[in-house]
C-alpha cells in the first residue's frame, strides 16, 4: 500500500489564486512528520514546511500553509496569492517514528503546478 | 556557505559499464542518503547510511552500491547489473534523530544510458 498519495498529478491555476496541493498519508505509527517539498525544473529539492504529529496547530511558512486533518490522514499544502514562480513540482513525504535513526523520508509521486498569468 | 555537492550533473553511461556518482557535504550530517527520480514515480530511495562504514539498502538497492569511508562522502555506483538506469539521481543528507529536520538535497546527476 502506498504510504503517501498524491492525487493530482498536474494542476493549472491562475496568478494570484490560492491553490491547495492534495495528500493523504498511512502509517499506524503515533509520531511522525510530514513534509513538503518544492522541485523547479532545475532539479532541486526545496524544503517548503514541516508539521509533526503531534502539533496541535497547522504549520505556516509565509504564503505556505498546511492544512493537517489527523483523523482524515490527510496533509494538504496551500499557497495562497499564488506567482509565477511556484510553477513546479510538489512533493508530500514523510517520516514514521521518532526514534534515532529512523530519519528516512517517503515521497509521493508528486503534482506537477502550473501558474498561468 | 554548507551545502551538499553532486557531480557530475549530467553523466552518459555505455551498457555494461559501471559509473560512479560523487556526493559531498560539509554540513556536519550524520545521515545520507540516495534517491532516484523517474518520470510519475516520485523519489525513491535507493541506499542510505546513519554513521561512517555502515549503510542499509532502501527499497531499489538491487544494481547499485556505495560506500561511506567518510562523513562527508556518500558515493554511489551504478552497476552494469541495473538494468534500467537512466533516471535523475538525487543526494541528501539530515542530521540524525531531528524529527522536524527535513533533508537538505544536492542538485542531483541525470543519468543516461547510450
Amino acid at each position: 500500500a502506498q504510504k503517501i498519495t498524491q492525487t493530482q498529478p498536474g494542476m493549472f491555476v491562475q496568478e494570484k489564486e490560492a491553490v491547495t496541493l492534495d495528500c493523504t498519508y498511512d502509517t499506524s505509527d503515533p509520531s511522525y512528520g510530514l513534509f513538503w517539498y518544492k522541485q523547479p525544473s532545475s532539479g532541486e529539492m526545496i524544503f517548503l514546511i514541516y508539521q509533526g504529529s503531534y502539533d496541535q496547530q497547522n504549520a505556516t511558512e509565509g504564503r505556505y500553509s498546511l492544512n493537517f486533518q489527523k483523523a482524515r490522514k490527510s496533509a494538504n499544502l496551500v499557497i495562497s496569492a499564488s506567482q509565477l514562480g511556484d510553477s513546479a513540482m510538489y512533493f508530500c513525504a514523510m517520516r514514521e517514528g521518532q526514534s534515532f535513526g529512523n530519519e528516512k523520508l517517503t515521497f509521493g509521486t508528486g503534482t506537477r503546478l502550473t501558474i498561468i498569468p | 556557505d554548507g551545502g551538499i555537492t553532486q557531480s557530475p550533473k549530467y553523466l552518459f553511461r555505455k551498457e555494461g559499464q559501471n559509473v560512479t556518482l560523487s556526493c559531498e557535504q560539509n554540513l556536519n550530517h550524520d545521515a545520507m542518503y540516495w534517491y532516484r527520480q523517474d518520470p510519475g514515480q516520485g523519489l525513491r530511495l535507493i541506499y542510505y547510511s546513519q554513521i561512517v562504514n555502515d549503510f542499509q539498502k532502501g527499497d531499489i538497492a538491487e544494481g547499485y552500491s556505495v560506500s561511506r569511508e567518510k562523513k562527508e562522502s556518500f558515493p554511489l555506483t551504478v552497476t552494469s547489473a541495473q538494468k534500467n538506469p537512466t533516471a535523475f539521481y538525487l543526494c541528501a543528507s539530515s542530521p540524525r534523530g531531528a524529527l522536524g529536520y527535513g533533508y537538505t538535497f544536492g542538485s542531483g546527476t541525470r543519468l543516461t544510458v547510450v
